[in-house]
């Protein structure tokens, strides 16, 4: 079975801090994805990652950025977060032969106060 | 732009009942569309489907896809409280990643 784990379950940060955000796939997935979700919007694409320090940005990368230094890790970082940054954030990955197929890790849910 | 559309947004039925949950779509360059299934967590994926008017099953769940009216719907027969979920969709475009662009979801409560 594919696994998918990210770091925290829920957090809590203020405004203007560093926010990291950790996923962790291990099936040698080449894609990586990251979303946010909020209600009435979807899933929201931030940025996604085809390889070892690829990275494109999707939907609304604006306020965020990524790290992909090893085949099975992709990190979020919120440079400066601010509350219109909290929201549940998921990460997938899929692998390349069939990419649409993304598995999908159990969320972060993260407050900005 | 691209636009992905669910409906109903909600839905409440009855255990045994059954539910048909809509997803039209205007993507640039589409190529495929498919359903997850959202409970408490991570999105797990239901179908995939590439050709229209090919019906896709798996157990009492079904999904058909229509090119020509771009749309998608999937069904659920004789429904029981474990489908209460929120069901989404997304359409695939052709590029290379597999990036997809879901819909809002329609969460459905299937009640005793």
């Amino acid at each position: 079975d594919v696994k998918v784990t990210q770091s925290s379950r829920y957090l809590v940060k203020r405004t203007g801090e560093k926010v990291f955000l950790e996923c962790v796939q291990d099936m040698d997935h080449e894609n990586m994805f990251w979303y946010r979700q909020d209600p009435g919007l979807g899933l929201r694409l931030i940025y996604f990652s085809y390889d070892v320090k690829m990275k494109e940005k999707g939907d609304i990368p604006e306020g965020y950025s990524v790290s992909r230094e090893k085949k099975e890790r992709f990190s979020l970082i919120l440079e400066s977060a601010s509350t219109n940054q909290t929201s549940m954030y998921l990460c997938a990955s899929s692998v390349l032969g069939v990419p649409e197929t993304q598995y999908f890790g159990p969320g972060t849910r993260l407050l900005v106060l | 732009e691209d636009k992905v559309v669910q409906s109903p947004l909600s839905l409440v039925v009855h255990e045994g009942d059954t539910v048909t949950l809509n997803c039209s779509y205007e993507v640039t360059n589409f190529r495929s569309l498919l359903w997850y299934k959202q409970e408490k967590k991570a999105p797990t994926f239901l179908f995939m489907l590439t050709s229209s008017g090919i019906e896709k099953k798996s157990g009492r769940l079904s999904s058909i896809l229509d090119k020509k009216e771009l749309f998608s719907i999937l069904n659920i027969t004789a429904t029981q409280t474990g489908d209460s979920a929120v069901y989404l969709c997304a359409p695939r475009t052709t590029d290379s990643w597999g990036k997809l662009q879901f819909g809002a979801g329609t969460q459905v409560v299937v009640t005793p």
